[in-house]
């Protein structure tokens, strides 16, 4: 299974912007990049994903590689309500079915 | 209503026990799909059913077993479960596309004794 590789854990101060790193490398050319995160005693909430071209989105926004190896989520403005583990994912097709391949995910901190 | 929701929210069960959980979307959505989630670990994919029907098991042990009896509802039976298979059990939904969002459950706590 293609696979991603994110760092275990960021910090961030409130009202700051956010990158949040994901490699990729294995990648196929019809794997979608996707973003989820999970707080704290709830299941995983979708918040952006992509192919090939930056994604926007009311949430954040998904910044990838020419080469697609590695992708970034960016959250323009942290709040406290956006501390979170956070999934890089790739979307996959096995057996003409679609499936998500989390990664190991990210805890991200945000600090008053 | 773009909710997934699954009962119960907690489970204790013995080893010897039969249970099943349950999870019900009214969003039309034609794929759903169950997840394992043990602490701090990501989520793992077990079943994926499209159209009501199973087209992925990721070599999931026999005494989990699924269920789909219509488009909105998705069960997963349970028997002679081992401790180690204590953990979250998620469930989701979308839409059969090529790009599609998932709308996760809340989970089903399970603790077997």
């Amino acid at each position: 299974d293609a696979k991603t590789t994110q760092p275990n854990s960021m910090e961030s101060n409130e009202e700051e912007p956010v990158h949040l790193p994901c490699n990729h490398s294995t990648i196929s050319g019809t794997d979608y990049i996707h973003w989820y995160r999970q707080l704290p005693s709830q299941g995983p909430e979708y918040v952006i994903h992509g192919l090939t071209s930056n994604v926007n989105n009311r949430m954040a926004s998904l910044a990838i590689a020419e080469d697609r190896k590695s992708s970034t989520l960016i959250l323009h403005r942290a709040t406290l309500r956006d501390a979170a583990v956070y999934y890089c994912i790739l979307r996959v097709v096995q057996g003409g079915s679609e499936k998500l391949v989390f990664g190991k995910g990210t805890k991200l901190t945000v600090n008053p | 209503d773009t909710e997934v929701t699954q009962t119960p929210k907690h489970l204790v069960m013995g080893m010897t026990n039969k249970k099943s959980l349950k999870c019900e979307q009214h969003m039309g959505h034609r794929a759903m799909y169950w997840y394992k989630q043990k602490a701090k670990k990501p989520p793992e994919l077990m079943f994926v059913y499209s159209y009501e029907k199973l087209s992925i098991n990721e070599s999931v042990p026999s005494r989990f077993s699924p269920e789909c009896p219509n488009s909105s509802l998705l069960n997963l039976h349970l028997h002679a479960l081992q401790p180690e298979d204590s953990a979250l059990y998620l469930c989701a939904s979308s839409q059969l596309a090529v790009t599609y969002e998932q709308y996760f459950g809340p989970g089903t706590r399970l603790t077997v004794t």
